[in-house]
């Protein structure tokens, strides 16, 4: 089977940079991806790990540690606008998308 | 510009009807997948295709059915609708089924089972 954990809430200042964390158990594993959910809209992907490492796009970077089965999402300069769900997925040998239940962001001036 | 759109955004059905949830997607990708959003279980994987004729179970597959006649169409059906079939339901495509796969998800369609 496959499990993602990742905490339910984060409240964060604006300006301040948070990370949000996320930890997978899964079979076949092939990468860790980040969407944003903004309430009463749909997921928009952010960002995709295939290989350990650091991936930035712009305020955004996503992390991947495939020794540690672990990842997490930084957020940089944070924004009202930021405030939203982040969920992290898992691309595994069932070959589709295998989702976490989301951390809700909320940035508070 | 290439869109993903659904219809109804909102349906109140009763329980044991049958309810047709509609996708349509003009990135003319091979993969579309239907997903339900609930509160504490995030994005569930229901059905999904990756082309023409081709479907398969998800997750959460029971009460649940998809045909793919066409590229550009997933419709989803609740064969008698259930109280426990109350959720968000979002259609998503992709054009690839690499590991660097991006989901295109739809508005999202609620639909409440009295």
């Amino acid at each position: 089977g496959q499990s993602l954990e990742q905490p339910s809430e984060v409240t964060a200042v604006e300006g301040a940079i948070v990370q949000i964390n996320c930890t997978y158990q899964t079979s076949g594993f092939y990468g860790l991806s980040w969407y944003q959910q903004h309430d009463g809209g749909a997921p928009t992907f952010l960002s995709y790990n295939g290989l350990d490492g650091l991936e930035e796009t712009g305020r955004f970077s996503s992390f991947l540690s495939r020794s540690d089965s672990y990842g997490y999402l930084l957020l940089q300069e944070l924004q009202m606008k930021d405030s939203a769900s982040y969920f992290c997925a898992v691309k595994s040998g069932a070959n589709n998308l295998f989702f976490g239940t989301g951390t809700r962001l909320t940035v508070i001036p | 510009d290439a869109e993903i759109t659904q219809s109804p955004r909102h349906k109140i059905t009763e329980t044991g009807r049958q309810v047709t949830l509609a996708c349509h997607q003009t990135w003319n990708h091979n993969n579309m997948f239907w997903y339900r959003q609930d509160l504490g279980h995030g994005l569930r994987l229901i059905h999904y295709s990756y082309g023409v004729q081709d479907t398969n179970k998800g997750e959460v597959s029971d009460g649940y059915s998809v045909s793919r006649s066409n590229t550009e169409d997933l419709p989803l059906t609740l064969e008698s609708a259930a109280s426990s079939q109350t959720s968000v339901y979002f259609c998503a495509s992709s054009g690839t089924k690499g590991p660097q796969e991006t989901q295109y998800f739809g508005p999202g369609t609620r639909l409440l089972v009295l």
